[in-house]
């Protein structure tokens, strides 16, 4: 069955400081894979997606993403982070039936606080 | 555009009780997916509706069902409502409901089972 890890539960990063987020999954196939970012009392915003092709993905708000199939893991990265990044990470695979439709198993989410 | 609407924002019922939630997507998008959200076991898939025929389920007891309208909005109604049920109720709208296909995500009911 496909599955995604999220290692952290909670990281704390400097504000100007780099960050990556780590993410593993469990699926047979090429997976699709995907990045959301949750603010408190909102919904889930995507931050980029991976399909196929180039492995290094980028994404809105200055996120890349790196696909490695050896590894099965898809890390979230940003070379600064800003105060307005705190929020919740929510990695999430795709789960196709039949090639027409498909729904997401997520991560449990990695809680990001920046400190001034 | 208007992005995708859920009604009510929050909500408290009482164990043993029904409650119906709404969900319109975006215009034209024909796929609307559900998911729970609780501290304990994070984000997991309820059903996805397309052209108003349930075309995947997730693994919940029967008390969790939805229906689709015409006009695409959703509902979904938990029966019997346990306290376990507490939590953020998700939907997304997506143009076909294909994973290539970008999902845009409410911003959610907060039901609260007392």
């Amino acid at each position: 069955a496909q599955s995604v890890t999220q290692p952290d539960i909670h990281i704390t990063v400097s504000e100007g400081a780099s960050l990556e987020l780590r993410c593993n999954y469990s699926y047979g196939a090429t997976p699709y894979l995907f990045w959301y970012v949750q603010s408190p009392g909102q919904g889930l915003q995507l931050l980029l997606k991976y399909f196929s092709g180039d492995t290094l993905v980028q994404g809105i708000k200055g996120f890349e993403a790196e696909f490695k199939r050896s590894q099965s893991s898809f890390n979230l990265r940003k070379p600064s982070v800003h105060w307005s990044d705190a929020a919740e990470y929510f990695c999430a695979v795709g789960a196709e039936y039949g090639g027409s439709q498909g729904n997401l198993i997520f991560g449990k989410g990695t809680k990001l606080s920046v400190k001034p | 555009k208007a992005g995708v609407t859920q009604t009510p924002r929050y909500l408290i019922k009482t164990r043993g009780q029904q409650v119906t939630l709404s969900c319109s997507p975006i215009s034209g998008h024909r796929s609307v997916s559900w998911y729970q959200q609780t501290p304990g076991q994070g984000l997991q898939f309820l059903f996805e509706y397309f052209s108003e025929t349930q075309r995947n389920k997730g693994n919940f007891p029967g008390r969790f069902s939805g229906r689709q309208f015409s006009n695409s909005r959703s509902e979904m109604n938990v029966s019997t409502l346990e306290l376990g049920d507490s939590a953020l109720y998700l939907c997304a709208s997506s143009a076909t409901g294909r994973l290539n296909t970008e999902a845009f995500f409410g911003q959610g009911t907060r039901l609260t089972v007392v």
